[in-house]
């Protein structure tokens, strides 16, 4: 079974504080990471994809560790417009049904 | 550009009532797909469709049926609805998969069965 698991958190971060977290998954054939961001009560949103070499945009920063099978997420200068849900998602290639959602990391950025 | 409409946003039903989840996109997506999400559960995947005319089953999709006749439309019936079926349920679409993909999810249906 395929799995990807977070830490539910809450993190409490105080503003303009660096956050990181991780998320590991099981499958080692997976091909494609995501990180998406929920409001509450909202949709998931795509914050950024996860490339092998990592990315960054803007404050936001992802890393690969294909070896290890896990993903990360870094936020540095914390808003309080951050305070979210970060869901990890995994696509383990074979179509719409590959893809695999975390349960997600509860995030709250205190003023 | 609308991106992915549903509706209703919200809705109650009675236990053994059957409904329609509309579910609709305006950008030439093939792929699309229903979810329902839990308290404490990551989005579960219901059924999802590569194109018009083709449909698939996900991970939980018993008591639910899909149609996709057109490439904008991919509605979800709930045939006999039961309490176990309250969630928030989330249509999203998709060009194609991979790194530069990425979902794009409608504002999703809060159901409740009574």
């Amino acid at each position: 079974r395929k799995e990807v698991e977070q830490d539910p958190g809450p993190f409490n971060v105080p503003e303009g504080a660096t956050v990181a977290f991780n998320c590991t998954y099981s499958n080692s054939a997976s091909q494609s990471f995501f990180w998406y961001r929920q409001d509450c009560r909202k949709e998931p949103k795509l914050l950024m994809s996860v490339y092998s070499s990592g990315n960054e945009d803007g404050r936001f920063t992802a890393q690969l560790n294909r070896a290890s099978q896990y993903i990360s997420l870094l936020i540095r200068d914390s808003k309080l417009s951050d305070s979210a849900t970060y869901l990890c998602v995994v696509d383990s290639g074979g179509g719409a049904d590959g893809l695999t959602f975390g349960k997600g990391t509860h995030l709250i950025i205190q003023p | 550009n609308a991106g992915v409409t549903q509706t209703p946003k919200f809705q109650v039903l009675k236990t053994g009532q059957s409904m329609t989840l509309q579910c609709a996109q305006d950008m030439n997506h093939e792929y699309m797909s229903w979810y329902r999400q839990d308290p404490g559960m990551g989005l579960r995947l219901i059924h999802y469709s590569v194109g018009a005319g083709i449909t698939d089953q996900g991970e939980v999709p018993n008591g639910y049926n899909v149609s996709r006749s057109t490439t904008e439309d991919f509605p979800l019936r709930l045939l006999s609805a039961a309490p176990s079926q309250t969630s928030v349920y989330f249509c999203a679409s998709s060009y194609f998969l991979g790194p530069e993909g990425g979902y794009t999810f409608g504002s999703g249906t809060r159901l409740t069965v009574v």
